[in-house]
Formats: C-alpha cells, structure tokens, sequence
C-alpha cells in the first residue's frame, strides 16, 4: 500500500531556531499533500495545502512566513517552521494521495508517522 | 462552518465487549468519509464510506454511513487490547480537504 515517510520524527530545539520537515512518498507521486498540527488531546487541524510546482495555499490563520512550504518534486514536500517558539511546539503531520489514483477518484490520504516538534 | 463531531470523547471498556463511536457531520461538498486509527504516530486508515446504507468490514470493525441523517458509526466487536487508540472521524471536501473530528479515545482494559 501507499508509503509516507516523515522526517525527523522528533526535534527539539532552542527557540528562534528555524526546523525542517520531510514528507516523502515513497512507492506514488503526489502532486498534492497536506500539512497538519495537533495539539495534546485536539484533532488534526489541516495548515496547508502543498501542491507541487506552485504556491501552498495555507489555511486561515496560518502565517505562510512562519510555515514555508516547498513542494519541489512530485514525491517531496517540506515544511520549515521558521525562528520557531514554545507556543509552535506540537505534532506536525503530512498527508498524500496517490496522484495516479486520479483527481477525482475516492482513494485516501495516507500519513507519515509525524514529526514531534518541542521548542525550548 | 465545517463540522464533524465524534462522540464518545471518551470510552473505556473489558475486553470482550462491543463498541459503538459516533460521527455526524456538516460539511459542505461531501466527498466521502473516513476513519483513521491513531496510537502513538499518525492515523492509520480503516475505512472510506462514500454512499449510504453499504457496510464496510474487515475483520472485527466495521462501518456504515447515512448521508442523509449525516452520521456514520463504527463498530467494534469483540474487542481487544490492542484496540485501545483514538478513532478519528474525518470528512473529505471536494477540495480534497479533510475536516477531522476531536476524535474518540478508546481504552480496552483486560
């Protein structure tokens, strides 16, 4: 089945630091994934849309300078959490679908395994 | 605004036992609906539900959906340890946005 591999799975740092995140592919292309954040105990709440070879489209809310986004290939998206701060401590979590499955048809978004991000 | 409200938030169950989470929904441009399993990392996908009254199962979960009352339901029989996670309802937009409900955190004690 369809593979997402996240990286790193943790990252603590000291803050004004700025963290990437990886979000690969591994066995389909995705020309789309998605960004999410969860709180302790709170759903996933989508940040932003990562479309390769364009601009994300972030949710409201979500400062596009704080979370910048580059989808550069069809099977990478990364997501640099920029001069981060304790209040941007949380899950972060990366989601694709199987470009070749078709826009339209009804095949799920698989995850990563997520990236554990504490700011000190 | 989108809304997906799962319920129990919280259940606690022996072993054995069968279980019952609820999601309804309102959402505009309905897709499908889905269900994510989530322990420690990122949700593991169970079951997409797209037309009403058709019942989706594997092994001891199962799952169906009513589109017109906005709601679907999980099933778990016979439940066990293992099965302890949070369950995530979740709504696919036409957007291809996915709008996540709190979700139901399950515990099976033995």
């Amino acid at each position: 089945g369809a593979v997402v591999s996240q990286h790193p799975s943790w990252v603590i740092c000291k803050s004004g630091t700025s963290v990437k995140i990886e979000c690969r592919s591994l066995d389909f292309q995705a020309t789309t994934m998605f960004w999410y954040r969860q709180f302790p105990k709170q759903s996933l709440m989508l940040m932003a849309t990562s479309n390769e070879g364009s601009k994300a489209t972030y949710e409201q809310g979500v400062e596009k300078d704080k979370f910048l986004i580059n989808h550069a290939s069809l099977t990478l998206s990364t997501l640099t959490v920029t001069s981060a701060h304790p209040e941007d401590s949380s899950f972060y979590i990366c989601s694709a679908r199987d470009r070749g499955a078709g826009a339209r048809s009804n095949q799920p978004q698989h995850f990563g395994d997520g990236t554990r991000l504490s700011i000190l | 605004e989108d809304k997906v409200v799962q319920s129990p938030l919280s259940l606690v169950v022996h072993e054995g036992d069968t279980v019952t989470l609820n999601c309804s929904y309102e959402v505009t441009n309905f897709r499908s609906l889905l269900w994510y399993k989530q322990e420690k990392k990122a949700p593991t996908f169970l079951f997409m539900l797209t037309s009403s009254g058709i019942e989706k199962k594997s092994g001891r979960l199962s799952s169906i959906l009513d589109k017109k009352e906005l709601f679907s339901i999980l099933n778990i029989t016979a439940t066990q340890t293992g099965d302890s996670a949070v369950y995530l309802c979740a709504v696919l937009r036409g957007s291809e946005k996915l709008v996540f409900g709190k979700g139901t955190k399950l515990t099976v004690n033995p």
